[in-house]
């Protein structure tokens, strides 16, 4: 049982280029999450999805962009990087039912850098 | 919306000792989730600790416990018999109930805690 796995785990990216962030669960959560990390400022959340097909924008959203084709997927588009998308990513899901007072399983983190 | 505060970007503490790690939130819902987790140096989430905030009972977890003041809206984690393991950056985070479904989870600042051999 792999849990959520993120990849890449380090990548740096020049400036104005693409890349996508990955991110799969195996484990049959409805709802997934991406959230950015930045020094001295916690996680901040960029994207969210209840389900596949359905996505909807965090508190940080501009420059991201994302889809949920499956349930078990849900990755993160970077277009035109800038510098101040330089951070650290993380991916997450939760149940969408059931024990609702339990936390996220959150993947290990995605390092991306923008020069 | 809902905003978390953690007004200590650092602690400290002398291993085996007693540490608390403060934590206030503003919300105007009845029904809400809080959680602590630790960020090790390896990045990982882990949860330390949950606390609906329908029940007045302290969560406790091991070596683990909160100190809940609803109308004060406080969460503060006690770590007891601190080890070094416990070094790390914790977070405290809120999450609305709601009937059915999830809501997104909602991360203060975080405290970077040391714990001194």
């Amino acid at each position: 049982n792999a849990g959520v796995t993120q990849t890449p785990k380090f990548r740096i990216l020049k400036i104005g280029q693409s890349m996508t962030l990955q991110c799969a669960q195996d484990m049959n959560h409805n709802y997934m999450y991406w959230y950015r990390q930045d020094p001295g400022m916690g996680l901040k959340l960029i994207y969210y999805s209840v389900g596949a097909g359905i996505t909807d924008k965090g508190e940080v959203p501009n420059g991201y962009n994302v889809s949920r084709s499956t349930t078990e997927d849900f990755p993160l588009r970077l277009e035109l990087a800038a510098p101040s998308q330089t951070s650290v990513y993380f991916c997450a899901s939760s149940y969408s039912s059931g024990p609702a007072n339990y936390g996220y399983t959150f993947g290990s983190g995605t390092r991306l850098t923008v020069v | 919306a809902q905003t978390v505060t953690q007004s200590q970007p650092e602690m400290s503490v002398q291993e085996a000792e007693t540490v608390t790690l403060s934590c206030t939130y503003d919300t105007s819902e009845s029904d809400y989730y809080l959680f602590w987790y630790k960020q090790p140096p390896s990045r990982q989430m882990i949860l330390v600790i949950r606390q609906e905030a329908y029940k007045q009972q302290n969560a406790t977890e091991n070596r683990f416990s909160v100190n809940f003041q609803k109308a004060a809206k406080s969460f503060s984690l006690k770590i007891s018999d601190s080890q070094l393991g416990d070094a790390a950056m914790y977070f405290c985070a809120y999450r609305i109930a709601i009937y059915s479904g999830n809501t997104p989870l909602v991360f203060g600042k975080g405290t970077r805690l040391s714990v001194i051999a």
